[in-house]
């Protein structure tokens, strides 16, 4: 079945640090890749999403490119802040057509100190 | 506002209770999704509801019984809990065949005493 690896946390970077999050997928077909944010207290808030090979996807400063050859979708960022502190999901679609089925990694968790 | 809303955010109850989550989405949706996050544990998808039909089931305890009345509104009804049923309640919509994703509402936190 599909699967997401996210390399485990929690990550710790000072601000203003670079930032990268390593997710790797196994998947039949051709998913949709999708990184999802947590604040503390708070539900999922989709960050940015590719859907297919070569697309990069980017927002709020985060970038993440849908690499076929090396089944991975690594989530970066140049210049991390306080206010990224959060948990990150990486996340495959199967998009069969129907309720297209999310299957998430376990979260690495990010926190930036002053 | 993330358009998909849950009520209440934060739920305690006891093992002899009986309550009710409720998730409403006003996205125009046809899918909408149950999801359980526990501590240092994946997401774990519970309930997939496709056009108010349950599509997916995912070896969910009977103390757990979703309804979808209709396609903007879900939930959760939960009777004689466990303790390890303590979590955070995360519902989601999406519109079937879009990869847009998912919609995820703020989620229901869960204590079972």
């Amino acid at each position: 079945g599909d699967s997401v690896t996210q390399m485990e946390g929690p990550v710790t970077l000072s601000e203003e640090a670079f930032l990268t999050i390593n997710c790797t997928y196994t998947a039949t077909g051709y998913p949709s890749l999708f990184w999802y944010v947590q604040y503390p207290g708070e539900g999922l808030q989709l960050l940015l999403k590719a859907t297919k090979a070569d697309d990069k996807g980017s927002n709020k400063g985060f970038e993440a490119t849908y690499r076929k050859e090396t089944t991975s979708f690594h989530l970066e960022k140049g210049s991390v802040q306080v206010s990224d502190s959060a948990v990150y999901f990486c996340a495959l679609s199967d998009d069969t057509g129907t309720a297209s089925k999310l299957t998430f990694g376990t979260g690495t968790r990010l926190q930036v100190t002053l | 506002e993330t358009g998909v809303t849950q009520t209440p955010r934060h739920l305690v109850m006891g093992m002899t209770n009986k309550k009710s989550l409720k998730c409403e989405q006003h996205l125009g949706h046809n899918a909408m999704y149950w999801y359980k996050q526990s501590a240092k544990k994946p997401l774990e998808l519970m309930f997939v509801y496709n056009f108010k039909e349950q599509t997916e089931n995912n070896s969910v305890p009977s103390r757990f019984s979703p309804e979808c009345p209709n396609s903007s509104h879900l939930f959760l009804h939960l009777h004689t809990l466990q303790p390890e049923d303590s979590a955070l309640y995360l519902c989601a919509s999406s519109q079937p065949g879009q990869t847009y994703g998912y919609t995820f509402g703020s989620g229901t936190r869960l204590t079972v005493v």
